[in-house]
């Protein structure tokens, strides 16, 4: 059962692009929505992250975008540079006992060409 | 300001051997969790402790893996007569409770090649 679902698998985008990246959620109880990066061989790296009482968090070039309503939530990167290329993963969990675990969605390979 | 540790980082065992990985938290975290990533894949929850006790652990821990944090600070999982499916990451992760928005912090992850 897959309860965090994220698109697109992979991207491309000019320096100097805006790249985004949508994530959609099933369960109800999630109230914490964070983005890692990932780059090869290493762990993933908390970017930024959003609690459901607001629709937009920005910092620096990141901005999660989230809509309550829709259970849906995207990462904007804007200005992209050649050094963001990484796979990036959205993710979701709840605050309360075992819910407290990261579900992840499957990835999204983003390349930033010259 | 020391992050999550794992060690080793890399291990090629052959089929059938058992290997122990360690994690050492961030230091003042109560929060311990173990997720397995494959290529390609994001990373998959294994089990997570609060201070000593395990309190959860997933269906894709088989009766092979067990995983321990004895005095609530460093933990770890061992595979038992691995198999090549258990070819992975193992990452760590830690958290402190009540922390906002339960920030989890990786580590570099420990690399798992059964040949």
């Amino acid at each position: 059962q897959q309860q965090v679902k994220q698109s697109p698998q992979s991207l491309i985008v000019q320096k100097g692009g805006i790249s985004i990246i949508n994530c959609a959620y099933e369960n109800t109880a999630f109230d914490y929505f964070p983005w890692y990066q990932q780059f090869p061989g290493k762990g993933p790296a908390l970017l930024i992250a959003i609690r459901p009482d607001v629709s937009e968090k920005k910092e620096g070039r990141f901005t999660i975008s989230f809509n309550k309503s829709a259970k849906q939530f995207s990462l904007h990167i804007m200005d992209s540079q050649p050094g963001d290329s990484a796979t990036y993963f959205c993710a979701a969990s709840g605050n309360t006992g075992t819910a407290s675990k990261l579900t992840f969605g499957t990835g999204t390979r983003l390349q930033v060409t010259l | 300001d020391t992050g999550v540790s794992q060690d080793p980082r890399h291990k090629i065992t052959k089929r059938g051997q058992n290997v122990t990985f360690r994690c050492d938290p961030i230091s003042e975290h109560n929060r311990l969790y173990w997720y397995r990533q494959t290529l390609g894949q994001g990373p998959e929850f294994l089990t997570y402790f609060q201070n000593e006790a395990q309190l959860e652990k997933s269906r894709l821990l088989s009766d092979r893996f067990s995983a321990e944090r004895p005095k609530g600070s460093f933990s770890t999982l061992e595979i038992q007569r691995t198999e090549q499916g258990d070819s992975a990451m193992y990452l760590c992760a830690s958290s402190l409770q009540g922390s906002t928005g339960n920030t989890i912090y990786f580590g570099e992850g420990s690399w798992l090649t059964v040949v």
